[in-house]
């Protein structure tokens, strides 16, 4: 079955200090790939997406992420956390077609120290 | 990318009571869906909206306690019946398109 696992729960890093949450994912073909944030009480929003292509993806805030087909895993990184990136974070795995939905990891809290 | 309006924000719900969820998406899309986020938790798919038939639950969640609705491509509706304390959790639905995936602002549900 597909699963995504992100095994860090909370990770508390310094402001201005750079940042790596961990994603991996169990599929047998390449999935689209999602990392969302959600702050306290807000929704979901898209930080970035893989479908195909170029393995380093950019997004929105600062972020990226990194596709590595042989680790299955679809990091995401940013150089300089501002406080304001403090939020819990959802990586994602969609299988498209028919089975539309998306499958998402425990997700990590970010804490974010002055 | 759509946008999709969910209402209510918030509701406190007396226990054995039902409340009815709406979604509205912007434009036109292929699929919706609604997860549930217990406290604390990550998302967990309910049930795939289809328009015009009867929603896709996923193991453990069955028609008569979320019964969803979607009449059009824009819309749908998902009701928790019989509510008990343990369906408090933040509800949201999602609308599938060409763009990827977007989400509601979330519902969330306590009941007391």
């Amino acid at each position: 079955a597909q699963s995504v696992t992100q095994p860090d729960i909370h990770i508390t890093v310094s402001e201005g200090a750079s940042l790596e949450l961990r994603c991996n994912y169990s599929y047998g073909a390449t999935p689209y790939l999602f990392w969302y944030v959600q702050s306290p009480g807000q929704g979901l929003q898209l930080l970035l997406k893989y479908f195909s292509g170029d393995t380093l993806v950019q997004g929105i805030k600062g972020f990226e992420a990194e596709f590595k087909r042989s680790q299955s895993s679809f990091n995401l990184r940013k150089p300089s956390v501002h406080w304001s990136d403090a939020a819990e974070y959802f990586c994602a795995v969609g299988l498209g077609g028919s089975q539309g939905n998306l499958i998402f990891g425990k997700g990590t809290k970010l804490s974010v120290k002055p | 990318s759509a946008v999709i309006s969910q209402k209510p924000s918030r509701d406190i719900c007396q226990r054995g009571t039902s409340l009815t969820i709406q979604c509205q998406v912007d434009s036109q899309v292929t699929m919706m869906f609604w997860y549930r986020q217990q406290p604390g938790q990550s998302l967990t798919l309910i049930a795939t909206a289809n328009q015009g038939s009867e929603a896709t639950y996923e193991s453990g969640f069955v028609i008569d306690k979320f019964p969803i609705s979607r009449p059009n491509l824009t819309f749908s509706t998902l009701t928790v019946s019989n509510m008990s304390p343990e369906d408090s959790s933040i509800y949201l639905c999602s609308g599938q398109g060409d763009y990827g995936y977007t989400f509601g602002s979330g519902t969330r549900l306590t009941v007391v």
